[in-house]
């Protein structure tokens, strides 16, 4: 079964540090891996994907994440953090055979001290 | 283009009544996703709709909850006789398209309070 694991409840940095919110996944074929952002009593932000090819993913606000197959991990990244990135970060998986439901991390939230 | 609409924002229900939940998709989308989100947890996925079908409910408790995305207007998440523990903020996505590789786009969310 699909799975996703964000193993740190919550990450602290200082801001203009760099920052990085990890994931591993579990999936049984090619895994298609989502990154989302949620900002206080707000719905959730697209913020990047992967899907196939390059391992280092661009997205939004400045953040990228990068795919390692070999430690089915895909975490997220950004050189240097600014106190508005202060948020809950979900990583997600897009589930198996013919649905195309996502399967959601527990999150992490990340706490940027100014 | 306006973003994924749901409303109510904020529902309070006391035990026993329903509640109706409504998701208007953004502009050239017709698949619809529903998740909901338990205080202090992640994203459970429970239905997927397309118009007029039920694709996927894998995800939707077995009694009380009941999804439609009709022909015309918005998908609906009917929840019936409700209890404390359907306390929650549901969240609809949308998206054009349905390969696995789409983006889903999420709306701001209805918290459902259950007295």
């Amino acid at each position: 079964a699909q799975s996703v694991a964000q193993p740190e409840d919550q990450v602290n940095v200082a801001e203009g540090n760099p920052l990085t919110v990890k994931c591993t996944y579990s999936v049984s074929g090619n895994p298609y891996l989502f990154w989302y952002v949620q900002y206080p009593n707000r719905g959730l932000q697209f913020l990047l994907k992967y899907i196939t090819g390059d391992n280092l993913v661009k997205g939004s606000y400045g953040f990228e994440a990068e795919f390692n197959k070999s430690q089915t991990s895909f975490h997220l990244k950004k050189p240097s953090a600014l106190v508005s990135d202060s948020a809950l970060y979900f990583c997600a998986v897009r589930g198996e055979g013919a649905t195309n439901k996502l399967i959601f991390g527990t999150g992490t939230l990340l706490a940027v001290q100014p | 283009n306006a973003g994924v609409m749901q409303n109510p924002r904020h529902l309070v229900r006391r035990r026993g009544q329903e509640a109706r939940l409504r998701c208007s998709p953004m502009k050239g989308h017709s698949h619809v996703y529903w998740y909901r989100q338990l205080p202090e947890e992640g994203l459970k996925f429970m239905v997927y709709l397309q118009k007029e079908n039920i694709i996927d409910e894998s995800g939707m408790p077995k009694e009380r909850f009941s999804a439609e995305f009709p022909k015309e207007g918005p998908s609906i998440l009917r929840i019936q006789q409700v209890v404390r523990g359907d306390s929650a903020a549901y969240f609809c996505a949308s998206s054009p398209v349905s390969n696995g590789q789409e983006t889903q786009y999420f709306g701001p969310g209805t918290r459902l309070l259950v007295l």
